[in-house]
């Protein structure tokens, strides 16, 4: 079993809709967890962290962790075409480096 | 204010050959981390490195892989005679401190193994 799970996809939605993603993970040692972008041919690039239960926003962003249930998400309202890329989750242990990530969903939003 | 920055952008080994990947952290880095993407996976973690010290090589494979981060010059990724299984998107990261959330990612260096 994967330490992390994550639908790879791909997800396709029209532009303006909500986006749903979503990971789950085994560890209940992680106190970290992240969502990176991907865009094509590049590096990813740190989105929204958190280390506690609950939501997080960030302007069209919400982050939202359950460890209870080892399950996080992460929301985009109003998408924009500019928002298609692989989305990637991560996490690690608390004040550890060592980077966990989900195998990535990519995501097309259709003008 | 440069990024992380990685050369070669795209590598191409035939098997046997030796391939040096090689990462210039942000300015005011001092940690550098390797990770590895296959295909169809998420990036997995390879080693982290100060300059002059291996923190963690945990997740290195034990032959043919090495790396380095000199008091001068940029961290060095080094793999002896690659096989067709070698071939992946290396990303380095950088940091300023340990926090997870802290690590800078560059654009990645693609290995085609022939």
């Amino acid at each position: 079993q994967k330490e992390v799970e994550q639908d790879p996809g791909p997800l396709s939605v029209p532009e303006g809709a909500i986006v749903s993603l979503n990971c789950t993970y085994s560890n209940s040692a992680f106190q970290y967890f992240m969502w990176y972008r991907q865009y094509s041919r590049k590096g990813p690039e740190l989105l929204m962290y958190t280390y506690s239960s609950g939501n997080k926003e960030d302007g069209r962003f919400t982050a939202q962790v359950d460890k209870s249930s080892k399950y996080i998400s992460l929301f985009i309202r109003d998408s924009q075409p500019s928002d298609s890329a692989t989305y990637l989750c991560a996490m690690s242990y608390g004040g550890g480096y060592k980077l966990s990530f989900g195998a990535g969903t990519t995501v097309t939003v259709r003008a | 204010n440069a990024g992380v920055m990685q050369n070669p952008r795209h590598l191409v080994r035939r098997r046997g050959q030796e391939a040096r990947l090689r990462c210039s952290p942000m300015k005011g880095h001092s940690h550098v981390y390797w990770y590895r993407q296959l295909p169809e996976e998420g990036l997995k973690f390879m080693v982290y490195l100060q300059k002059e010290n291996i923190i963690d090589e945990s997740g290195m494979p034990k032959e043919r892989f090495s790396a380095e981060f000199p008091k001068e010059g940029p961290s060095i990724l080094r793999i002896q005679q690659v096989v067709r299984g070698d071939s992946a998107a290396y990303f380095c990261a950088s940091s300023s401190g340990e926090g997870p959330e802290t690590q800078y990612f560059g654009p990645g260096t693609r290995l085609l193994v022939l």
